[in-house]
């Protein structure tokens, strides 16, 4: 079965770090585009981040200078590293698998894992 | 990037068949044709409905279907369902090497 699974999420102060993790199995990881998105509580979908199979990052200007995305195909996991994070980055974070391409659509997706930003 | 623009609610009767718009520039929407459908029920992730304007993937009804005319994409929805009351999500693909999402669209089933 095709699954993703989030980590890491959790409740951080303004201006500090956090590092999501996304456990992917049930299909052959390093060839395809993953992605990070999010959903602030009762708002849309915001797309954060992509990773492509050979790991060239694309970044949402929002996120740009203090997210990185990365990927480890030896253990079949996705990572988002979140710096100087402010209150408007509380959300829940999905982790996505690209249906084809990079940015062409998401077919697999996680349950989430919930960010907030707060003192 | 400015979100896509998306109605904030549709309705229909069990059977009826509706439209969601979903309106870019030229820069997105009418730029690509990498246009995709996201349908989301309440405490759930999205899951994907089209991809590349009108393609769906394995699983997906084809009561769903998806279209494109300049820098509006559309997702049709036919023979209606009480099962398909959700909200319903458009992205595209960016001339800057993004992703951009619709606002979202709250489809009712009377």
């Amino acid at each position: 079965e095709v699954q993703l699974l989030e980590s890491g999420g959790g409740l951080v102060q303004p201006g500090g770090s956090l590092r999501l993790s996304c456990a992917a199995s049930g299909f052959t990881f390093s060839s395809y585009a993953m992605s990070w998105v999010r959903q602030a509580p009762g708002k849309g979908l915001e797309w954060v981040s992509s990773i492509s199979g050979s790991g060239g990052a694309l970044y949402a200007a929002s996120v740009k200078g203090r997210f990185t995305i990365s990927r480890d195909s030896s253990k079949n996991t996705l990572y988002l590293e979140m710096n100087s994070l402010r209150a408007e980055d509380t959300a829940l974070y999905y982790c996505a698998k690209s249906v084809v391409g990079t940015l062409r659509g998401m077919d697999v997706w996680g349950q989430g894992t919930s960010v907030t930003v707060s003192s | 990037q400015s979100a896509l623009t998306q109605p904030a609610s549709v309705s229909g009767s069990p059977g009826q068949s509706i439209t969601i718009s979903c309106t870019g520039t030229s820069s997105d929407v009418g730029g690509y044709n990498y246009v995709s459908w996201y349908q989301q029920h309440p405490g759930k992730a999205p899951k994907l409905m089209i991809y590349d304007v009108s393609n769906r993937p394995s699983g997906v009804s084809n009561r769903f279907s998806g279209s494109k005319s300049g820098n509006t994409a559309s997702l049709t929805i036919s023979g209606l369902q009480a099962e398909d009351e959700a909200d319903y999500y458009c992205s595209s693909y960016t001339s800057k090497n993004t992703l951009v999402f619709g606002g979202g669209t709250t489809l009712t089933v009377l």
